[in-house]
């Protein structure tokens, strides 16, 4: 199985301050056929389901704000919130959906300093 | 707009069984696979199961196989879990989620059922 890590566990950002999170994949996730890393990123505040933020490592989903942006490329990938407001708090997850198992980070869990 | 309902959930024995349904609606269900995704209390996400929109594909997690059963009536554009032989670790919120077409992500997700097993 494909193991990917995030990092950190948590952070705790001011309003407004830029906030990242990294993602590792024990193998590369990017297909050479077609040049996409199948990688996705989701949001999960309290009490709620994971909403999907970001696919194939750098598109955002319909009505995501654009403070939210992915980066990276075969194993190395990162979730950007460039100015953090009060409703991005949440536990962020990355996925990959290469291999199968489709395997989860542990979750990157936000908060306002 | 694409709506994802979980049910069947609830307080089962060591052992014991249930099964879990997803109604579904606002999209073409038959076209799409779909997944059941689930979450201990205070932890990660870990993919189940997925079965294809024709119900021919059918995959499974290691921890899962042999004890749970994915299925799907489209004539009902319904997603099931049959889960048996549940042990203390299967105590979870079970998601049910829509997969894009051909890929492995989750486009959109059910609020989740919550299973309890205990003695």
């Amino acid at each position: 199985d494909i193991v990917v890590t995030q990092s950190p566990d948590s952070l705790a950002v001011s309003l407004g301050e830029r906030a990242a999170i990294n993602c590792k994949s024990s193998q590369s996730i990017l297909y050479s056929s077609n040049n996409k890393n199948y990688l996705a990123w989701y949001q999960q505040k309290p009490g709620q389901p994971p909403k999907l933020l970001i696919s194939w490592a750098s598109t955002r989903e319909s009505g995501v704000p654009d403070r939210f942006s992915g980066s990276g490329s075969a194993t190395d990938f990162t979730l950007t919130i460039s100015s953090l407001q009060a409703e991005d708090v949440a536990v962020y997850y990355c996925q990959q959906y290469y291999g199968t198992p489709p395997t989860f980070g542990q979750g990157t869990k936000v908060e306002i300093k | 707009e694409v709506q994802l309902l979980e049910s069947g959930g609830g307080l089962v024995q060591p052992g014991g069984s249930l099964r879990l349904s997803c109604a579904a609606s606002g999209f073409s269900f038959g076209n799409y696979a779909m997944s059941w995704v689930r979450q201990a209390p205070g932890k990660g996400l870990e993919w189940v199961s997925t079965i294809s929109g024709g119900g021919d594909g059918i995959y499974y997690a290691d921890s899962v196989k042999g004890r749970f059963t994915i299925s799907r009536d489209n004539s009902k554009n319904t997603l099931y879990l049959q889960v048996n032989s549940l042990r203390a670790e299967d105590t979870a919120i079970y998601y049910c989620a829509k997969e894009e077409v051909v890929v492995r992500y989750f486009d959109k997700w059910g609020q989740g059922t919550l299973v309890t097993v205990s003695s």
